[in-house]
């Protein structure tokens, strides 16, 4: 049974940096086609993709937001982190992580999180 | 903005049929990108409902289908149940990563 959890600070002030953790378990990220993203979501508002790490540590981010982003993992201790730099209001969300099913085409999230909601404000 | 474009909202009564339409361009779905799509219940995380245009994970009913044309894809639900009321995203590819549509409010009426 695959199963993730995010773990974090629930308030941050802007202009700091954010560190989430992602620590799953069920999958091994050491697997062949396995990845595992971070996904957020501002109150009322629609999903973004932020990044995602494969399981050969290949990586991925949101143009937008690549400056401010790294994601790295710890297959030993089955966790993806995820950090976010100069924190704003604007990026208060509620942040997923999730499952990259390993199959061939474009990656879909078959698996998610709980999610933690991260406020930015001082 | 979204790079993909969805209703923001859509109803229907029980028993009938909606569809959620997704468009998106030369670049994501026109490439030949496959489309994904979620279910968000109330203050509950996405649930992955159709993968690859078309396929149902276990355990979705085969009243939820998905298709793909051109540059845009559509969901289709027959059978509105009220459990059925949630949000709506679809999902492609877009410049190495992923992009989300902007979610359409499904109620039922």
């Amino acid at each position: 049974q695959i199963t993730l959890k995010e773990s974090g600070p629930t308030l941050v002030k802007p202009t700091q940096t954010l560190t989430l953790t992602c620590t799953f378990s069920g999958f091994s990220l050491s697997t062949s086609g396995v990845g595992v993203g971070w996904i957020r979501q501002p109150p009322g508002k629609a999903l973004e993709w932020l990044a995602l790490i494969y399981w050969d540590d290949d990586k991925r981010y949101s143009p937008s937001l690549k400056s401010r982003l790294t994601i790295t993992k710890d297959t030993s201790k089955n966790q993806v982190v995820l950090t976010m730099t100069n924190m704003d209001p604007v990026d208060t969300a509620t942040y997923y992580c999730a499952h990259r099913a390993p199959v061939a085409g474009i990656p879909y999230f078959d698996y998610w999180g709980q999610g933690t909601l991260v406020t930015v404000s001082s | 903005q979204s790079v993909l474009t969805q209703p923001p909202s859509v109803s229907g009564a029980p028993g009938q049929r909606v569809t959620i339409s997704c468009t998106g361009s030369s670049s994501n779905i026109g490439a030949g990108y496959d489309v994904h799509w979620y279910q968000q219940l109330p203050g509950t995380a996405p649930k992955l409902l159709i993968y690859g245009n078309s396929n149902r994970p276990s355990g979705v009913p085969d009243r939820f289908s998905g298709s793909k044309s051109g540059t845009s894809a559509s969901l289709a639900i027959t059978g509105l149940q009220a459990e059925d009321e949630a949000d709506y995203y679809c999902q492609s590819y877009d410049s190495s990563l992923g992009v989300f549509g902007g979610g359409t409010k499904l109620t039922v009426l």
